[in-house]
């Protein structure tokens, strides 16, 4: 079992709709929980940190975690064609060690 | 603030030579660092641990005799790819936890883009 899992996509989403994105992870990768953006070509670039029980948001990103069920997500509100990227969800061991999920490619369509 | 500048950005090599890659950090001390590959269409995967003054820590699978990580001062880690193939080529990034190992989150390199012909 992977310790990150999320669905690699393609994730269709039209232009000023919610983007749903889910990420679940193990017992090992339980401290800190991450959602990042990259871009084709370049490194990426933090969007959340998250790291209680509940939701927390950011314009328009929301994220909700839940340690109870190992699952944390992101939400992307009045997507815009800037949001289409892949979206990595990560979480750091105790050790400090991210650990990425396979990342889902969003397409934010016109 | 916390930012790691990551150098070069893009490298060609020739198979069977060395290739270093630097990641500084520019505004804090980074006692830890992260390295990471990432090919096509894939995650990123970790490679290995570099600490200020102390041996690198490799995940499973990867040589460290073909990954040199080198950590010699609070602001500089370095990742040599010695005697490269083109099975190397990859996306390889540097990470360093902000404070706290990581509670404040994680600072990326620009990542370098190794080709090897």
């Amino acid at each position: 079992q992977k310790e990150v899992e999320q669905n690699s996509g393609p994730l269709s989403v039209p232009e000023g709709a919610i983007a749903s994105l889910n990420c679940t992870y193990s017992d090992r990768v339980s401290q800190s929980f991450f959602w990042y953006r990259q871009y084709s070509g370049k490194s990426p670039e933090l969007i959340m940190s998250i790291y209680s029980n509940g939701d927390k948001e950011d314009g328009r990103f929301t994220a909700q975690l839940n340690k109870a069920s190992q699952y944390v997500s992101l939400l992307i509100r009045d997507s815009q064609p800037s949001d289409s990227a892949t979206y990595l969800c990560a979480a750091s061991d105790s050790w400090g060690k991210l650990q990425f999920g396979a990342g889902t490619q969003v397409v934010v369509t016109p | 603030g916390a930012v790691v500048s990551q150098h070069p950005s893009w490298v060609i090599c020739k198979s069977g030579t060395s290739v270093k890659i630097e990641c500084r950090s520019l505004d804090f001390q980074a006692t830890t660092m992260f390295w990471y590959r990432q090919f096509p269409k894939q995650s990123l995967m970790l490679m290995a641990t570099s600490n200020e003054g102390s041996k690198a820590t490799y995940e499973q699978g990867v040589e460290k005799d073909k990954f040199l990580i080198n950590h010699a001062s609070l602001t500089l880690s370095t990742l040599t790819v010695t005697s490269a193939h083109p099975e190397d080529s990859s996306f390889y990034i540097c990470s360093a936890p902000r404070a706290g190992g990581g509670s404040y989150g994680y600072t990326f390199g620009s990542g370098t883009r190794l080709t090897v012909v």
